[in-house]
């Protein structure tokens, strides 16, 4: 059962419009959300994080939206650049004594054009 | 992320071969991880550690076993390896604080014929 899903494999965006990311998730324990981006041959790399007891957090361009009682977080990227076309991840996280464990979504491709 | 390096970044071999992934990191975390990724997956979590004396198993932990030389050194084997364990590999590392980002490698790519 996927408890993190990411239903867009893949979203095109014009450069200079926002970008929104969507993730659902459906174990109501997730306390931590995080978004990571992931070209070609690369690792993932952290790009932001919220907080259960937050329903936003923003980092320059991007915006991470939670709304827990629909249990769904979104990223918004404002304005879209080029070098943003890349794999992004959700991930949630449970307390669950001293773990930490991630579980992934499948990710959405992004693709920024001209 | 070249904190966290791993070795081979590629690698072929055969049925039944016993492979070795290594992931080293001069990042200074106590916690390291090793995912797996398939195509159109997300990463599954093969097996963590805390630090040195502590290993646990992931989702995903057939199949595999770990070793965690040092607090900077995390390595995968597959004693056995199968076709249907070919994949992407990740390691990655945290810090001891909780809810603090993981930081990846840039990953394995391991094809078993």
């Amino acid at each position: 059962d996927q408890q993190v899903k990411q239903n867009s494999p893949s979203l095109s965006v014009q450069e200079g419009r926002i970008s929104i990311l969507n993730c659902d998730y459906t174990n109501s324990m997730f306390d931590y959300f995080l978004w990571y981006k992931k070209y070609p041959a690369e690792g993932p790399t952290f790009l932001i994080s919220i907080s259960s007891i937050k329903d936003k957090n923003e980092d320059g361009r991007f915006t991470v939206f939670l709304n827990k009682s629909a249990k769904h977080l979104s990223l918004h990227i404002v304005p879209s650049q080029p070098g943003d076309s890349a794999v992004y991840f959700c991930a949630a996280s449970a307390p669950e004594g001293n773990t930490d464990k991630l579980i992934f979504g499948t990710g959405t491709r992004l693709q920024v054009f001209p | 992320d070249a904190d966290v390096t791993q070795t081979p970044r590629n690698r072929i071999t055969k049925t039944g071969k016993r492979i070795m992934l290594e992931c080293s990191q001069t990042k200074g975390h106590d916690r390291m991880y090793w995912y797996r990724q398939d195509p159109g997956l997300g990463l599954q979590l093969i097996y963590y550690s805390f630090d040195v004396k502590d290993i646990n198993k992931g989702e995903i932990s057939d199949g595999y076993s770990v070793s965690r030389q040092a607090q900077a050194k995390f390595s995968l084997s597959l004693e056995s390896a199968i076709p249907n364990q070919t994949a992407l590999y990740f390691c990655a590392t945290s810090d001891l604080n909780s809810n603090q980002p993981q930081h990846f490698g840039d990953g394995t790519r391991l094809s078993i014929l």
